[in-house]
């Protein structure tokens, strides 16, 4: 079974360009979450979705930081403009609804983003 | 400041010896994970404890959960070169809001 596919795995761009992350997560995982992990610290909740609901967009930057998910399947993170203090790894999820399953997390690779 | 606090930060020890980090919190959780992440990898689910007292054990890894659900700690026994990476514990105060800790990077030297 494939695992949580992100792409770009790296990305380096200059300040106020924008980028865009990739995520496809596991197949029949309802839930999926973009994290961010700075250097030496666990990772952030930016944000959850159920399907293709937005249930908690709380932590995300929502000035700069989009994110869709249109289909309930993949979906984009977007930052627009880019700033120097965004440089971080950006890390999607995704875990099945369920009494049981305790919101047990299935992490991507992740992608390194560098802004120069 | 973090809801959860991971403690050492950093530990490097030798191949063999014992060790026990630990995961902090004034909150209660409704389960806890703990994840074990590689550089340039995605974090990996160790365990998930449910139980206050519950304790867990995968091959040389003991996990326990606090009696009142706040605390958790992970001790490895005779510890390998591949152990080494990032430690990282997470809590859920319900089923969806989860929220992890800085995380404990271990070293361990052949």
């Amino acid at each position: 079974e494939a695992g949580v596919v992100q792409s770009p795995r790296y990305k380096i761009i200059e300040k106020k360009q924008p980028v865009a992350f990739w995520c496809n997560p596991i197949s029949g995982h309802n839930t999926l979450y973009w994290y961010l992990q700075n250097l030496g610290q666990g990772p952030e909740l930016l944000i959850r979705y159920e399907n293709e609901e937005a249930v908690d967009d709380s932590q995300l930057p929502k000035d700069r930081f989009s994110a869709e998910r249109l289909k309930g399947v993949d979906s984009t993170l977007k930052i627009q403009p880019a700033e120097l203090g965004d440089s971080a790894v950006y890390l999607c999820a995704s875990s099945v609804a369920s009494v049981s399953s305790y919101n047990e997390q299935f992490f991507g690779p992740g992608t390194r983003l560098t802004v120069l | 400041t973090q809801l959860l606090e991971q403690s050492p930060q950093f530990l490097s020890i030798q191949e063999g010896e014992n060790l026990t980090v630990y995961c902090n919190s004034s909150s209660v959780f409704s389960s806890l994970q703990w994840y074990r992440q590689e550089p340039g990898e995605g974090p990996v689910l160790l365990v998930t404890v449910v139980t206050g007292g519950e304790v867990k054990k995968l091959k040389r890894l003991t996990f326990q959960f606090g009696d009142a659900r706040k605390d958790s700690s992970l001790h490895i026994t005779a510890a390998q070169p591949g152990d080494t990476g990032l430690y990282l514990c997470a809590g859920a105060r319900n089923n969806n809001d989860m929220r992890f800790g800085a995380g404990t990077r271990l070293t361990v030297k052949p």
